[in-house]
């Protein structure tokens, strides 16, 4: 099956720092998303981004499809970015394939 | 308009005893979810219903794990003979159609089993 790798796994920024996350996975896929798993253990949809750029305030998210990977920036942080990001793909006909995560402490 | 929501938010119960973990996905979505996290583990596919279509199983770890939908809607997943390793968040998704849409994910149910 698809493999999904996030990098870096730990992340430790001061408040006001920049970061790039990254997902790799090993074959196409037709869905792509990014999470942001809060202390309460609730999913946060970030990105939907099978492909292109978006950006939503602080957070943009550029997907290369042709060459298997995903990059989340997180510009500005605060300390309420502090948490687990999730990448996870899906092809059709499966469920989304998850990778293991990169956790993010923000300090102030 | 509501999100996906799960019910209970935590569960504790005996080894041995059985669980049923309910879903309520958002209205007008056609694909539910169920996924597991737990401890050390990432978040791993369990089953997939989508439309009327037969469900997609490949995910239930042992048959001991069941699920159904009912009306196309409300979902109910089944652990009979708990064990300690079923402890975990188990986390409901629904989505507009198949695996190309985006998910929406529920605030989970933690199981632990004493």
């Amino acid at each position: 099956g698809i493999q999904v790798e996030q990098s870096p796994p730990d992340l430790i920024l001061q408040e006001g720092a920049n970061s790039t996350l990254r997902c790799n996975f090993s074959d196409s896929v037709n869905n792509l998303q990014w999470f942001h798993q809060n202390p309460w253990g609730q999913l946060i949809n970030l990105f939907y981004i099978p492909s292109g750029t978006k950006q939503n305030g602080r957070l943009s998210a550029t997907t290369v499809a042709t060459e298997r990977y995903s990059l989340l920036y997180i510009s500005s942080s605060q300390t309420t970015d502090s948490g687990v990001y999730f990448c996870a793909v899906g092809q059709a006909g499966t469920a989304l394939i998850f990778g293991k995560g990169t956790t993010l402490s923000v300090s102030s | 308009g509501a999100g996906v929501s799960q019910s209970p938010s935590n569960k504790v119960t005996e080894k041995g005893k059985d669980v049923e973990l309910r879903c309520d996905p958002i209205s007008g979505h056609t694909a539910l979810y169920w996924y597991r996290q737990s401890l050390g583990q990432g978040l791993e596919f369990l089953i997939y219903f989508q439309g009327n279509s037969a469900p997609d199983k490949s995910g239930l770890p042992s048959d001991r794990f069941s699920a159904e939908r009912t009306g196309g809607s409300v979902s109910t997943l089944t652990i009979q003979r708990t064990q300690q390793e079923d402890s975990a968040v188990y986390l409901c998704a629904s989505s507009l159609g198949g695996v190309a849409y985006e998910q929406y994910f529920g605030p989970g149910t933690r199981l632990t089993v004493t």
